[in-house]
Parts: structure tokens; sequence; C-alpha cells
């Protein structure tokens, strides 16, 4: 069965950086594109990031160009999300998707927290 | 970009239907057949329910419809059931590699 696990949130200082995990099994991971997304508490969905199944092509939303890097280890089925220069309004739990067509995503993990505070 | 737009609330009567409206544009919903609709109960993951504007993931309830005409796409839901009652989110292809999402619509069953 397929599954994604995330990890690496937890609490961060502004300014700072953090790495996201996301571990995938029970399907070729090397075959699927693969995404960010991330929800504020309260909020909606904020699509983040897209990586190709192969890592050729990378694409961000405009409000984390520069500052997130989306990359992959098809080695290790493992999906990643460098944050740096850590904002207030980053902090909302980030998940990990797979894609099955343009903007569409069949499989999330459950979620990890990322929380920006002083 | 912006946001898609969808009604913060919708409701309906066991049994009955109703849809849920996702508003953009045509530089998204408009331009693609790339709309899809997500379920989300409290605390949980979304999950897919329609991709490609109509089509339904394998295990989806055919009560659960989709549709666009114009830069309006919409998500119906036939013979209501309570466990139909969480939030739904629209996405939609925006080009230039950048997938948008609307702001989500409670779902109240009656």
């Amino acid at each position: 069965q397929v599954q994604l696990v995330e990890s690496g949130g937890g609490v961060v200082q502004p300014g700072r950086s953090l790495r996201l995990s996301c571990a995938a099994s029970g399907f070729t991971f090397s075959s699927y594109g693969m995404h960010w997304v991330r929800q504020a508490a309260g909020k909606g969905l904020e699509w983040v990031a897209v990586i190709w199944h192969d890592g050729s092509n990378k694409y961000y939303t405009d409000s984390v160009q520069g500052r997130f890097t989306i990359s992959r280890d098809n080695s290790k089925n493992t999906l990643y999300l460098q944050i740096n220069s850590l904002r207030g309004d980053d902090t909302a739990i980030y998940y990990c998707a797979r894609q099955l067509a343009t903007s569409a995503f069949d499989f999330w993990g459950q979620g990890t927290m990322v929380t920006v505070s002083s | 970009q912006s946001a898609l737009t969808q009604p913060p609330s919708a409701s309906g009567s066991p049994g009955l239907s109703v849809a849920i409206s996702c508003t953009g544009s045509t530089s998204d919903i408009g331009g693609y057949n790339y709309v899809s609709w997500y379920q989300q109960f409290p605390g949980k993951a979304p999950k897919l329910m329609i991709y490609d504007v109509s089509k339904r993931p394998s295990g989806v309830p055919d009560r659960f419809s989709g549709s666009k005409s114009g830069n309006t796409a919409s998500l119906t839901v036939s013979g209501l059931q309570a466990e139909d009652e969480a939030d739904y989110y629209c996405t939609s292809y925006g080009g230039s590699n950048n997938i948008l999402f609307g702001g989500g619509t409670k779902l109240t069953v009656l």
C-alpha cells in the first residue's frame, strides 16, 4: 500500500532553516512527480512546490521562491523540502503528496507541523 | 496569482444534492481541464475526489461528480449523507507551472 510519511517539522526561530523529509513506500517512487502542500491552522490549502519524477524540473509558488528548495533522492525513496529564512507566515502543516495528474494528488502524507516562533 | 473563489459554506439535507462552485479565470479554470476536488476532515489529510474536471479516482462514490463551465467548476454531491460533512477544496492548474487552490467550502449536512 502507498505510504507517505513526513518528518522534520518543529518549532524554529524566525530566520532559521529546516529540512523536511517525506519517506515514500508501496509504489515506484521514481515514476511520480511529487509535491509539497501546506496548510496554516484554520486556513485553506496552499500549493508550495513540485519536483518531476526524475528531479529534472522544480517549480515553486511565488511566496517561497528563493527560500524553499524541493529535492528528491530516488535511491532512498525520499522527498525533501529545504526551508530557509523562515518567517511567521511559514507556520503550517506541510504535506507531501503524490501526483496522479496535473493538479491532482492521489496520496498524501499525514503532515508535519512547522511552527516559526521566537 | 489569486486563489480560486469558493463559497465559505454550503448545506443540504440528507438524500438531496448540493453543488459547490469554484470560480477562477481564463488563466486557470477556463484555460485548462485540470480541475481537481479534495475532501478534508478535521485533523486529516485531504482526499482526492475528482480530477481532470470530472474523473473519479477508484473508490470514490459516484455520488460525487464534477463539471466545468467557462471559468467556474462545480462539485456536485448527490444523495447527501451525514458522512459527507467535511471541507472541500478545488484546485486548478494556473499556467506557468503554478497550481492554485480555492479557499475551501465547509459542507454541512442538515
